[in-house]
Parts: structure tokens; C-alpha cells; sequence
């Protein structure tokens, strides 16, 4: 069966510091990967997805980028962290090679900047 | 417009009871739709999907029902548990693209 993981569970960090946060999928290959941001008491806001390797669509302007070096491994990066940046970051997977497929979300990481 | 600000629309229901959960969606060329269910502090966990060619949909003990004249969606959740408290999203999908638009969520209570 497929799982993914997603770590670390929760950071603290201060702003203008780097972040990395990772997101890997177990039991399949070549899925399409996402990331997500979600405020408190707020939806879920699509930050970048990717459909392949070195292949990444970013859907908001901001202070994050994201990088796919393996095939099941996602990365969500900055190299100055905002106030703004804190929230919820949820990983997501599709099966590859279509866009109407069920997302399943990761644990989540839980980052606080201050 | 967009609502802002941090409260949830909250049902409150007693266990046992028949929840129903609504979603209004924007995109009338919308051909696929979720629900999903959020815990504190976890990821949302799929419950239930269907395509715009269907108008209902049932699994264990939930139905998801769709009215596109309306741009309407439902989860009617039967004989309500406490473990079923936790925040709904429905998460509608554009034929075209890739990304899942989310509505806002309700949070269900499920009183005993």
C-alpha cells in the first residue's frame, strides 16, 4: 500500500532563516506531487505541484520554491523564512498521468516563525 | 466575495443523529469533487469522491450528493459518532488543470 511521509512534524524558526521541509511517497511510481499551505481555520491554499523529476508548477508568487530531486521526494524550500510563512504545509499525491485522481495528504508539518 | 477570518461554520449534532454537510461551488465546469475530513493537528483524510456525471454517491454510511444546476454538494452522514468531529472540506477539480480548489470547511461537533 502507498504512504507518505512527511517531516519534520513541527519547526520553530526564526525569521530570515532557511527552511527545507520533505515530503516522500511509498508504494508507487511516478505520482504527481504537491504541496499546501493551510492557515488556521483556513482552507487549503496549492503552493507548487509537480507531475515528474526536476519538473515543478508553481501556483503562487511567494518566498518558497520547491524542488523534486528523486521520483518520490518533494521539497519545499526558502532561503529566508517570512513572519508570513508560518502555517500548516501538507504534501499530497495523485497517481501519475492524469489530473482527476483523489489527492491523499501527508501528516503535515506545522511551522512557526518568529 | 471570499469570507475571511477564523471561524469556521460549525454543526453541531448529537451522536447518533443524520449530519448533513454543504458545500456551494464556483465553477460550473467542475467535473469532479471530494470530501474530505480533517483532524487536529493532521492531514485531510479522503472520505468520499464522485465525477459530474453521477448525482449520488454512497459508502459507508456517507452519501455525497450533487446538484449541478445549483453548483451544489452535500455529505449526509448517518448516525453521527463522536469520531466523526473534525473540520469537512469538499475540494471541487477543474477539468483543465492539475490543482483541487478547496472551500472553506465546517467543523462538525458531535455531542453525546
Amino acid at each position: 500500500s502507498q504512504t507518505i511521509h512527511q517531516w519534520p512534524a513541527t519547526l520553530v524558526q526564526p525569521v530570515g532563516s532557511p527552511l527545507s521541509l520533505e515530503c516522500t511517497v511509498e508504494g508507487t511510481s511516478n505520482p504527481n506531487l504537491y504541496w499546501y499551505r493551510q492557515a488556521a481555520g483556513r482552507g487549503l491554499q496549492l503552493l507548487f505541484y509537480s507531475v515528474g523529476i526536476g519538473q515543478i508548477s508553481s501556483e503562487v508568487p511567494q518566498n518558497l520554491s520547491a524542488s523534486r530531486p528523486q521520483d518520490r521526494q518533494f521539497i519545499l524550500s526558502s532561503k529566508k523564512l517570512l513572519l508570513s510563512d508560518s502555517g500548516f504545509y501538507l504534501c499530497a499525491w495523485t497517481e501519475g498521468g492524469g489530473s482527476q485522481e483523489t489527492q491523499y495528504f501527508g501528516p503535515g508539518t506545522r511551522l512557526l516563525v518568529l | 466575495g471570499e469570507s475571511v477570518g477564523l471561524h469556521l461554520p460549525t454543526l453541531s449534532v448529537q451522536e447518533g443523529d443524520n449530519s448533513i454537510i454543504n458545500c456551494a461551488y464556483s465553477n460550473s465546469a467542475s467535473d469532479y469533487f471530494i470530501w474530505y475530513k480533517q483532524e487536529s493537528g493532521k492531514g485531510p483524510q479522503f472520505i468520499i469522491d464522485i465525477r459530474s456525471n453521477m448525482d449520488k454517491r454512497q459508502g459507508q454510511r456517507v452519501t455525497v450528493l450533487l446538484n449541478k444546476t445549483v453548483k451544489h454538494l452535500s455529505l449526509q452522514i448517518a448516525a453521527t459518532q463522536p469520531g466523526d468531529s473534525a473540520v469537512y472540506f469538499c475540494a471541487e477539480n477543474l477539468n483543465s488543470g492539475y490543482a483541487l480548489n478547496f472551500g472553506k470547511g465546517t467543523s462538525l461537533l458531535v455531542t453525546p
